[in-house]
């Protein structure tokens, strides 16, 4: 295992378009979280899944991003009608529960620049 | 809600000497999990040290240990002889122990640069 795989690692899109972005976690790790940051701070919650469950949204997470996490493996990431203040880069972190104390495992996350 | 703050932007330090960062929180909770995060250039996040609120004793790992004042709030971390490669991003998270409750809530981060 490899750990934690983001694709793509760059992505550009103009205004308006739709994006997704894909998470492979750790095999064994059950949660699945994504996270946005933005140049000059800490990365922020967005939402994460235990398994296929997404069990948590933070309010940053508007009605035009989605997440998905068919089968308890992967996770995906869309957001819809991008804005410019979606340029971020979003990275994607896994666990294993029960193993609180361990803290995450994150991957190399994608960069969004929305032109 | 929980809230991290490292009130320092930047931090500078001449190669092979020591450093700390300063981080403090706040919560209402007993018991929890602190963490430092590492965030080189290539941008992957990645776990240096870990505290159990619960544990009294102070986090070591090689060159890196912890200051951990529950009753201040206060977890700094200390570098030891500090190398090139520790140049990078280091953010302060807590994660509370609760079940259910999983997310890490970050500071804003500390840029340490590494003089030669």
């Amino acid at each position: 295992d490899t750990g934690v795989s983001q694709d793509p690692r760059h992505k550009i899109t103009k205004r308006g378009q739709n994006v997704t972005f894909r998470c492979d976690p750790i095999s064994e790790h059950n949660r699945l979280y994504w996270y946005r940051q933005t140049l000059g701070q800490g990365p922020e919650f967005l939402t994460y899944f235990q398994n296929e469950a997404q069990l948590e949204k933070s309010r940053l997470l508007s009605d035009r991003f989605s997440a998905e996490r068919p089968k308890g493996s992967f996770s995906t990431l869309e957001i819809q009608r991008t804005e410019q203040g979606d340029s971020a880069m979003y990275l994607c972190a896994s666990s294993l529960g029960g193993r609180e104390k361990d803290g995450y495992t994150f991957g190399s996350g994608t960069r969004l620049t929305v032109v | 809600a929980q809230t991290v703050t490292q009130s320092q932007p930047e931090m500078s330090v001449q190669e092979a000497e020591t450093v700390t960062l300063s981080c403090t929180y706040d919560t209402s909770e007993s018991d929890y999990y602190l963490f430092w995060y590492k965030q080189p250039p290539s941008r992957q996040m990645i776990l240096v040290i870990r505290q159990e609120a619960y544990k009294q004793q102070n986090a070591t790992e090689n060159r890196f240990s912890v200051n951990f004042q529950k009753a201040a709030k206060s977890f700094s971390l200390k570098i030891s002889d500090s190398q090139l490669g520790d140049a990078a991003m280091y953010f302060c998270a807590y994660r509370s122990a609760d079940f259910g409750n999983e997310k890490l809530t970050f500071g804003t981060g500390t840029r340490l640069t590494i003089i030669p």
